[in-house]
């Protein structure tokens, strides 16, 4: 089965720089790539999603990821955060031949002033 | 209105008690699952129904029991409960199950037995 692995647990960085948030699978066969995020005492909100296509993705408020089938990837960047992408951030991926999403153990990223 | 609603928001109970968690979704969504997340943040899934057909059950002990009244509904009942099943617990739904459907979360209850 397929399975997802955060590199950072955490993650703190000031207002304005750029952040990349770590994520890498593992499948034997073709997945479909997710990030999900989580304010607060909120549940989690779908951030961005790959299925096919082009390997760069993007969100409304600024995020992308790349999908990297070499270096079985899937990390999310943004080039200048604000004190609101404060959350804790998911990747997760489904699988050919499982449609059970797997989450990864989660990032939290803080962002300071 | 709130897509995916669970509750309560809260729950403090006693090892030994049985609990329900109560979820509704108002999507139209053929496909609801309960995820368990733990003090670290790691997500498990735990049950998916499909039209009212329990297709998942993640190793989870038959202290935990999916009840679906209807397609809209899926309930989660809790036997004899453990001081290691304190957790989060999110309701969520999708579309279908296809592997490329958007989840859609509650915004979770979190269970305290002390």
């Amino acid at each position: 089965a397929q399975s997802v692995t955060q590199l950072d647990s955490q993650v703190p960085v000031f207002e304005e720089a750029p952040v990349e948030l770590r994520c890498n699978y593992s499948s034997s066969v073709s997945v479909y790539l997710f990030w999900y995020v989580q304010y607060p005492n909120q549940g989690l909100q779908l951030l961005l999603k790959y299925l096919s296509g082009s390997t760069l993705v993007e969100s409304i408020n600024g995020f992308e990821a790349e999908f990297n089938k070499s270096q079985t990837s899937f990390h999310l960047r943004k080039p200048s955060v604000h004190i609101s992408d404060t959350a804790e951030y998911f990747c997760a991926v489904t699988g050919d031949n499982n449609n059970d999403m797997r989450f990864g153990a989660g990032t939290r990223l803080t962002v300071k002033p | 209105d709130t897509a995916v609603s669970q509750t309560p928001k809260y729950l403090v109970t006693q090892m030994g008690n049985d609990k329900s968690i109560k979820c509704e979704q108002n999507l139209g969504h053929d496909t609801m699952y309960w995820y368990k997340q733990d003090s670290k943040k790691f997500l498990k899934i735990m049950f998916s129904y499909n039209n009212k057909e329990l297709i998942i059950n993640e190793t989870v002990p038959n202290r935990f029991s999916p009840k679906s009244p209807d397609k809209a509904h899926l309930n989660l009942h809790i036997n004899s409960l453990e001081l290691g099943d304190s957790a989060v617990y999110f309701c969520a739904s999708s579309q279908s199950r296809g592997r490329q459907e958007k989840l859609f979360f509650g915004s979770g209850t979190q269970l305290s037995v002390l």
